[in-house]
């Protein structure tokens, strides 16, 4: 069983339109998390909820808008992709806000042409 | 959170031991010590954390420096699948759980 999923594993898009990443996680998790890793392979945090609630909110455009609509399930929706959105999203989770460990998805390579 | 320092990349042979070293010499006192790795084309994965004692599991040991400047992963015996980015990061016992990763060690395992 997949404890952290996502789909679609590949994404492949035009400058200007709107894209959906999905993330699940079986783990029975109440915190979920999405980290971009950029083309130099830096990771960094980007949003955070907890019980649906959002917690962690860095830098991000906002053309990007997490949404949780349950605790298992964190979606990234982007619009007006650009081509420096081009990256893997990752999604996260873990057991509670405090230091725990966080278990990652296997990323969605978004590439904007 | 505080920084950490990590060589840029490092080479060991199959069935060796590796020595992963970080240096973060202005560690809290609340500061954790975490490690995760990043295999080829994965998301990344735990694979340890202390505070003050070393620590081992499964994976790896974590051994850490008296004064806590310092700590390192030991890989008993390396393989080919443990071939990958390793990150260290201190995480504060009082903070938000965000990740902050820095470039981590590039580890490679030649056969």
């Amino acid at each position: 069983d997949t404890a952290v999923s996502q789909t679609p594993k590949y994404l492949v898009t035009q400058m200007g339109n709107d894209k959906s990443i999905k993330c699940e996680q079986n783990l029975g998790h109440d915190t979920m998390y999405w980290y971009k890793q950029d083309s130099k392979k830096f990771l960094k945090i980007m949003f955070s909820y907890n019980n649906k609630e959002l917690i962690i909110n860095e830098t991000v455009p906002n053309r990007f808008s997490p949404k949780s609509p349950d605790k298992a399930h964190l979606n990234l929706h982007i619009n007006s992709l650009e081509l420096g959105d081009s990256a893997v999203y990752f999604c996260a989770s873990s057991a509670g806000t405090a230091v725990r460990t966080q278990y990652f998805g296997p990323g969605t390579r978004l590439l904007v042409l | 959170d505080a920084k950490t320092t990590q060589p840029n990349s490092m080479e060991s042979n199959e069935e060796e031991p590796v020595h992963l070293p970080c240096n973060h010499s202005t560690i809290s006192g609340t500061d954790y010590i975490h490690w995760y790795r990043q295999l080829p084309s994965q998301g990344p994965e735990y694979v340890i954390h202390g505070l003050t004692s070393n620590v081992n599991n499964r994976m790896a040991s974590l051994a850490i420096a008296e004064d806590r400047k310092s700590s390192t992963l030991i890989l008993h015996r390396a393989t080919l699948r443990d071939a990958a980015v390793y990150y260290c990061i201190l995480r504060n016992g009082g903070a938000t759980n965000k990740l902050i990763f820095g470039t981590g060690t590039l580890l490679a395992v030649q056969p």
